[in-house]
């Protein structure tokens, strides 16, 4: 079973577009964590959420938790935001979505 | 400000080999775990410890021990390597599972 899905698998965009990748979780929590991972890399927090709405520059996510659902934005993307981006909660543990690939192509 | 280490990055082992991966956190955190991750599996937890001196089997723990030697470190053992844990490993760390988590850069272990 997953406790946490995230839509799409893969995604790949050209450069300037905005982007959404999904985050649907099955856990009662009581935060959610967006992570990055560059190919060959290791994995930084990009955010961690427990209600509304966080930015960092044209990063954005938010969360709805009666709904179990959280969405990461990237505005006018750029070739360096190419990476897999992972959506994690705390639940009784840590739990991990499989990520989402994106390549923004130039 | 190193925040996670974790050694060796690579390795290469033969099948019924043993060997260590060391972690080790310099932000006084309580919490550290053990993860795999394989393609399309996203990460797995193999073993936490949610203070010095205590552990706890996560949902992969079959093959692997571990030691909490002091808060810094948290050390995963591979007794008898086996092909099925070719994989990437990371240690996390977190002041308790309510807080961030932070991440080694990862070890790629290959066994043949």
């Amino acid at each position: 079973k997953n406790e946490v899905e995230q839509s799409p698998q893969n995604l790949t965009a050209q450069e300037g577009e905005f982007i959404t990748i999904n985050c649907s979780y099955s856990v009662g929590i009581s935060a959610l964590h967006w992570l990055q991972q560059h190919p060959g890399g290791g994995i930084v927090s990009l955010f961690m959420l427990s209600s509304g709405k966080k930015k960092h520059g044209r990063l954005i996510a938010t969360i709805n938790i009666q709904e179990k659902h959280s969405s990461l934005h990237i505005t006018a993307s750029h070739p360096r935001d190419s990476a897999v981006y992972i959506c994690a909660v705390n639940g009784n543990q840590f739990y991990f979505g499989t990520g989402t690939s994106l390549t923004v192509i130039p | 400000n190193a925040g996670v280490t974790q050694t060796p990055k690579f390795q290469v082992l033969k099948t019924g080999q043993s060997m260590t991966l060391q972690c080790a956190q310099d932000m006084n955190h309580n919490s550290m775990y053990w993860y795999r991750q394989d393609p399309g599996m996203g990460l797995r937890l193999i073993y936490y410890s949610a203070s010095e001196g205590t552990t706890d089997k996560g949902e992969v723990p079959n093959g692997y021990n571990v030691s909490r030697l002091n808060k810094r470190e948290f050390s995963l053992r591979l007794e008898s390597a086996a092909p099925s844990q070719t994989s990437v490993y990371f240690c996390a760390s977190s002041g308790d599972r309510r807080r961030e988590a932070f991440f080694g850069q990862g070890t790629r272990l290959t066994v043949v």
